[in-house]
């Protein structure tokens, strides 16, 4: 298994460009979830996803997008990119909830700069 | 306001000693906290999950405690090594299903 894989590693925009951040499991995963992690700020929370279909607002939902039509695939859409998102995004899925073996398993990150 | 609190300072040990980390949390009552490891450039990896009821758990070199009256975690490698050198991060599910938030993440610098 590939495990959570994440497209591309870097990416340089000017600002007002949009762009759309992939993230793929081959895990059967139904639960996927978008994070951004800023110095000193931690992991927080974008958006998520309990099933193909299903998406909910995190923390930090403003100037993002996503959409999950297969199990597999949780694409990001930055729709007006801004200097404020510049970050280090990570995916991640994880399991059908069964309360106490949950455990998320994380991509390797896409480091975005917006100019 | 919630939030969890994790030392923003690194902490600095020599090999073989025992680190503790600490996860303190506010306006949350979670059911499970865990912790992850991340190293520089990559995504954080799972390490432990402790539940309410579980005072304490073990895996091999770590060790998690969960007070929930006290509202904190604690997180221990014993004998550190320089291998252990990472952040650290803890999370919680703030309402019980998959969702989980972040603590900032203290790093450990474990020196030979």
């Amino acid at each position: 298994n590939a495990g959570v894989t994440q497209t591309p590693k870097f990416q340089v925009l000017k600002t007002g460009q949009s762009m759309t951040l992939q993230c793929a499991q081959d895990m059967n995963h139904e639960y996927m979830s978008w994070y951004r992690q800023d110095p000193g700020m931690g992991l927080r929370l974008i958006h998520y996803s309990v099933g193909a279909g299903i998406t909910d607002q995190g923390e930090v939902p403003n100037g993002y997008n996503v959409s999950r039509s297969t199990t597999e695939d949780f694409p990001l859409r930055l729709l007006s990119a801004a200097p404020s998102q510049t970050s280090v995004y990570f995916c991640a899925s994880s399991p059908p909830w069964r309360g106490s073996t949950d455990t998320q398993y994380f991509g390797p990150g896409t480091r975005l700069t917006v100019l | 306001s919630q939030k969890i609190e994790q030392n923003s300072e690194a902490l600095n040990i020599q090999e073989g000693k025992t680190a503790t980390l600490t996860c303190n949390y506010t306006n949350y009552s979670p059911a499970y906290l865990q912790w992850y490891r991340q190293d520089p450039g990559r995504g954080p990896v799972f390490l432990l999950l402790i539940r309410e009821n579980e005072k304490e758990k073990r895996k091999e070199r770590l060790k998690v405690t969960f007070d929930t009256t006290l509202k904190q975690s604690l997180f221990h490698i014993t004998a550190s090594q320089p291998a252990d050198s990472a952040t650290y991060l803890c999370a919680l599910h703030p309402d019980g299903f998959q969702k989980l938030v972040f603590g900032t993440g203290t790093r450990l610098l474990v020196s030979p």
